[in-house]
């Protein structure tokens, strides 16, 4: 049901810097900011990102959003093994529903 | 540090009905439903305003979900509904605010 398409996996290796991208349509991420997320299994996720580039307080700067067009992509930088985690990114539709990705599983190799 | 606290694991036979409570220590201007089967990414359900109890519904849950300020009701589960159930506090006022505090999640078993 995800209308936001992420990959389902991406890997990288301590202190390597690794992207994730996120893309949609016009009718969300082409018109509307861009979130992410982090969920550590088992638990709720977490506001990483948002307004394609905003960081709340306490997020390192390691981690970076970028959006152009109907695209975005979550940046991380120095990669650490407590990086590991799903990341997700969503956004508001003209449709009025929120659509997420299908989310990402990044391992730290 | 603001939490959000919602109510204890819950198990269903198809057709019932469930409940899901949602307690925040601070709210801003809404709340929004977010569940996540299984293994599946994030799947945004409805939204409340807490100030006015307006509410929004996503396509697919209308008809069966009702929202209030303290809880959320899913009617007439199905298997396919066993998921982790999620509310959320909107960061800011308006559409397209996200979420920057989470329930710790209700997980809901729909078994006959």
């Amino acid at each position: 049901q995800s209308m936001l398409t992420q990959p389902p996996s991406a890997s990288g290796t301590p202190g390597q810097r690794v992207t994730i991208a996120c893309s949609g349509s016009s009718s969300n991420i082409g018109s509307n900011p861009v979130h992410w997320y982090k969920q550590v299994p088992g638990a709720a996720p977490k506001l990483l990102i948002y307004s394609n580039n905003q960081r709340p307080s306490g997020v390192p700067d390691r981690f970076s959003g970028s959006k152009s067009g109907t695209s975005a992509s979550l940046a991380i930088s120095g990669l650490q093994s407590e990086d590991e985690a799903d990341y997700h990114c969503a956004a508001w539709d003209d449709s009025l529903n929120w659509v997420f990705g299908g989310g990402t599983k990044l391992t730290v190799l | 540090q603001v939490q959000l606290v919602q109510s204890g694991a819950e198990v269903k036979r198809p057709g019932a009905s469930v409940k899901v409570s949602c307690t925040a220590s601070a709210y801003t201007y809404g709340v929004s439903w977010v569940r996540q089967a299984p293994g599946q990414g994030l799947e945004w359900m409805a939204w409340i305003n807490i100030y006015t109890g307006n509410t929004h519904l996503a396509h697919q849950f209308q008809g069966r979900v009702t929202v209030t300020t303290a809880y959320m009701e899913l009617r007439n589960l199905r298997s396919d509904d066993t998921a982790v159930y999620f509310c959320a506090r909107d960061r800011f006022y308006g559409s397209g605010s996200p979420f920057d505090y989470w329930g710790q999640g209700t997980l809901v078993t729909v078994s006959s």
